[in-house]
């Protein structure tokens, strides 16, 4: 059973564009939820988290817009830059000590 | 203040065959956290360790065994290495635990 469901798998945004991604959860105690950002051949960097208890978090060109009642959540990327390109994963964790159940990634693709 | 880090990089191994895979967690940390990525996956959890003592496992089989050292360093032990072993895996390690900082990762391939 796949907890957290991320779409699309796959993304193009020209240079300049915004980057849209999308994940639902299932498990209503998730209670933190990070995206995490990941080029090939290093590990996932954490980009920007939010908890439920707000609807919206933004930092820099990064924001999370976070909808608890329909158990989602997405990431929007402005100004979307060619060294924004790489795999993209939301998450979901409950309480603090606790594990992190992924999605399984979007790769973007910011053409120049 | 040093990031985490993992070795080796990258490692072949035949089927039957054992590994061990370390990892060294970031300055301060206390906590160290096991996932297995496969090729174009999200990180699946393997298990979790606090303060020497496991705290929490995935869904993985016995054979996947792990050890945390007092300097909060760890080593994940895979047994009996099966072709879907081949994966990259990854270490985190954190204070506070949602703010998981992850190492680079140590390619495994089963042949």
């Amino acid at each position: 059973q796949q907890q957290v469901k991320q779409s699309p798998q796959s993304l193009i945004v020209q240079k300049g564009g915004i980057s849209i991604i999308n994940c639902a959860y299932e498990n209503t105690a998730f209670d933190y939820f990070p995206w995490y950002q990941q080029f090939p051949g290093k590990g996932p960097a954490l980009l920007i988290a939010i908890r439920p208890d707000v609807s919206e978090k933004k930092e820099g060109r990064f924001t999370i817009s976070f909808n608890k009642s329909a158990k989602q959540f997405s990431l929007h990327i402005m100004d979307s830059q060619p060294g924004d390109s790489a795999t993209y994963f939301c998450a979901a964790s409950i309480g603090g000590y606790s594990t992190l159940t992924f999605g399984k990634g979007t790769m973007l693709l910011v053409s120049p | 203040e040093t990031g985490v880090t993992q070795s080796p990089t990258h490692l072949i191994k035949t089927r039957g065959q054992q590994v061990t895979l370390r990892c060294s967690s970031q300055s301060g940390h206390n906590t160290v956290s096991w996932y297995q990525q496969a090729l174009g996956q999200g990180p699946q959890f393997i298990f979790q360790y606090y303060r020497e003592e496991e705290n929490g496992r995935g869904n993985f089989p016995p054979r996947f065994s792990g050890l945390q050292f007092p300097n909060y360093s760890s080593e994940l032990n895979v047994n009996a290495l099966e072709l879907d072993d081949s994966a990259l895996y990854l270490c985190a390690s954190s204070l506070v635990m949602e703010e998981q900082f992850f190492g680079p990762g140590t390619r495994l391939t089963v042949l």
